[in-house]
């Protein structure tokens, strides 16, 4: 079974510093997705970065980035110059590519809460 | 565009109580899936609707869980009776497509339960 984890429940990032999240996985499967979500405070959860596993090149989104370790199953982001309203818990998400059932099950870790300083 | 949206966005009931739980997709999206996240651990799977058929609800804990979507338009998650090892924040989500391109899974705010 597939399974993603988060080994960092909380973070803290001064205002214009970089910071990175970790997150692992463990699939057997050859073909997937990993996505970053990010779910403010009373908000909904958005993507913020989404990645196939196919791709060895590293998915970027503006100040949001990834290092993507295929076969460390690494998948790390990284938020380049904070902003206050980065601050959220951000999931790290894996789906597989192709299902016979039809349905596509997001495996989530257990999230990273980060915290922006002023 | 309305996002997908939830109510009651909080509630807080006796364990033997009953909760329904109600999410309004996205118009026009066909797949609706239902989310729980129960503090502290990871959000996870509970099922899947393709329109008012449910395609996979390998994820529902038990049969005190009862999902229902009449018509393929909004979705209710009924606990009945409610534990206290069901509070949590439950979230709904939908999409237009099942396949990957083109499928952009959008969520919802969540339902946070708590049951004491």
């Amino acid at each position: 079974a597939q399974t993603v984890t988060q080994s960092q429940p909380e973070m803290s990032v001064q205002e214009a510093e970089t910071v990175t999240l970790s997150c692992t996985y463990d699939t057997s499967e050859s073909d997937y997705y990993l996505f970053w979500y990010k779910q403010p405070p009373s908000r909904q959860m958005i993507l913020v970065i989404r990645q196939e596993a196919y791709k060895q090149q590293n998915a970027t989104e503006n100040r949001f980035s990834v290092n993507f370790q295929k076969a460390a199953k690494s998948f790390s982001l990284k938020i380049s110059d904070s902003q206050l309203g980065d601050a959220a818990m951000y999931f790290c998400a894996y789906r597989r590519a192709k299902v016979a059932s039809g349905t596509y099950k997001y495996i989530f870790g257990t999230g990273t809460r980060l915290k922006v300083l002023a | 565009e309305a996002g997908v949206t939830q109510f009651p966005s909080h509630s807080v009931i006796e364990k033997g109580q009953t909760v329904t739980l109600r999410c309004d997709p996205i118009s026009g999206h066909d797949n609706l899936y239902w989310y729980r996240r129960v503090m502290g651990k990871e959000i996870k799977f509970l099922l899947h609707f393709v329109k008012e058929s449910k395609q996979d609800e390998s994820g529902m804990p038990n049969n005190r869980f009862l999902a229902e979507r009449t018509g393929g338009t909004y979705s209710t998650l009924k606990v009945q009776p409610a534990e206290l090892e069901d509070s949590g924040v439950y979230f709904c989500a939908s999409s237009q497509r099942g396949g990957f391109k083109g499928n952009t899974i959008y969520f919802g705010e969540g339902s946070w339960l708590t049951v004491v």
